[in-house]
């Protein structure tokens, strides 16, 4: 079983419409997840983090993380073609795991005009 | 804007000889992590380096690969006889420490190296 997983996409969505992506892991022990984005042939970019419970937004994104249902989301309002990208969910399980974060295999992106 | 300075951005090598692959981290961070993603493949956590300590290396493969964050000059990674299997993109992220093990401070990625082996 993967540690973090997402659902693969490709997902595709209109112009200022809401893109919501979707990771879920399977280490208990996890304490932050990160939201990254990757355009083609570029690095990942932190677009946002999340420790705790709830919600949590910046802007045009909202975080969402569900401890006892080992879940986490991104939303993305009013998306824009400049969105279209893969977008990269990161757990970080603590203790002995130090710094070390496990991704997702990444969602791919695509918002048409 | 002194963000996560990598180098060489692109690497060609032969199958057999060394690369190096360089980073330098974010100023006021002093932990450094690599990555590598392999084509069609996701992130994968190779090594976590202090200066002049290695953290965690579970990720490094056994043989051929090793990594340095010396005191002075920028972390190393080292892949000896490289093989075509080694062609990927390697990134280099850094961060603050985290607090005491349970949270992870953002981790921020550099351009990152894409090496290729002939």
């Amino acid at each position: 079983q993967k540690e973090v997983e997402q659902n693969s996409g490709p997902l595709s969505v209109p112009e200022g419409a809401i893109a919501s992506l979707n990771c879920t892991y399977s280490d208990r022990g996890s304490q932050s997840f990160f939201w990254y984005r990757q355009y083609s042939g570029k690095s990942p970019e932190l677009i946002m983090f999340i420790y705790s419970n709830g919600d949590k937004e910046d802007g045009r994104f909202t975080a969402q993380l569900n401890k006892a249902s080992q879940y986490v989301s991104l939303l993305i309002r009013d998306s824009q073609p400049s969105d279209s990208a893969t977008y990269l969910c990161a757990g970080y399980a603590g203790g002995t795991s130090y710094g070390k974060l496990t991704f997702g295999q990444g969602t791919i992106l695509t918002v048409h005009p | 804007n002194a963000g996560v300075m990598q180098n060489p951005r692109h690497l060609v090598r032969r199958r057999g000889q060394e690369a190096r692959l360089r980073c330098s981290p974010m100023k006021g961070h002093s932990h450094v992590y690599w990555y590598r993603q392999l084509p069609e493949e996701g992130l994968k956590f190779m090594v976590y380096l202090q200066k002049e300590n290695i953290i965690d290396e579970s990720g490094m493969p056994k043989e051929r690969f090793s990594a340095e964050f010396p005191k002075e000059g920028p972390s190393i990674l080292r892949i000896q006889q490289v093989v075509r299997g080694d062609s990927a993109a390697y990134f280099c992220a850094s961060s603050e420490p985290g607090l005491a093990g349970r949270y992870s401070y953002e981790q921020y990625f550099g351009p990152g190296t894409r090496l290729t082996v002939t």
